[in-house]
């Protein structure tokens, strides 16, 4: 099955950086890669979906990029909305998820 | 807005079987463009894709849960259903059912269901 990990586990950052997160993937998965938010105690939220599109309804700080086996979700101007931890998730073969980076203020 | 919502027992003994439902609302289990998923996530761990079926019966399941899960659909109900055979304290964890697109992936969640492994 295909391995998805994620740089870095945890993310310092305060109001307004501009935000990077790294997903990996141990073989290709072309570009069906998906991004999620999830903040405790809710369902996780997607974000973008075919590595670079964005979902309606959020917020165009968002965006993601990258095919094949490397990808990033950057965030242009955190938010403290924006504090959850973020899954990256691919669906060429099967499905799997990334072990989450968690987005924490500095 | 499709809404899901998962139902079922908080508490599974093990070696016995976790038996979850979603019911589906805002959108039908008969729609031939999704896909209807059950996707869990352990303490401490990452999200795991359990499995998806279609609304013909037609399902794909993780290979590391192949011989135990079992997935269903009640297009009466609006319901589908996920079955976990012979679980045991690592299948703790919140249950999570959800709405894929064909060839996508799950754009509307249940807000899950905790169900904890002990005798």
């Amino acid at each position: 099955d295909i391995q998805m990990t994620q740089s870095p586990s945890t993310l310092s950052a305060s109001v307004g950086d501009r935000v990077t997160i790294t997903c990996r993937a141990s073989q290709s998965v072309r570009s069906w890669l998906a991004w999620y938010q999830h903040k405790p105690g809710k369902a996780p939220n997607l974000l973008i979906s075919e590595a670079s599109t964005l979902e309606n309804g959020v917020p165009s700080r968002f965006s993601g990029s990258g095919s094949g086996t490397d990808f990033t979700l950057t965030i242009s101007g955190l938010q403290p909305d924006d504090l959850a931890i973020y899954y990256c998730q691919q669906y060429n073969s099967f499905r799997t998820f990334g072990q989450g980076t968690k987005v924490e203020l500095k | 807005q499709v809404q899901l919502q998962e139902s079922g027992p908080g508490l599974v003994k093990p070696s016995e079987t976790l038996s979850l439902t979603c019911t589906v609302s805002g959108g039908s289990v008969n729609s031939g463009s999704h896909y209807w998923s059950w996707i869990r996530q352990s303490p401490g761990k990452r999200l795991e894709y359990l499995g998806y079926i279609y609304y013909n019966g037609n399902t794909n399941y993780n290979p590391s849960l192949l011989s135990r899960v079992a997935m269903s659909v009640d297009a009466s109900n609006n319901q589908f259903s996920l079955k976990l055979y012979s679980v045991t304290a690592a299948d703790t964890g919140v249950y999570y059912c959800a709405r894929a697109p064909v060839r996508g992936t799950p754009d509307s969640w249940g807000q899950g269901a905790l169900v904890t492994v002990s005798s």
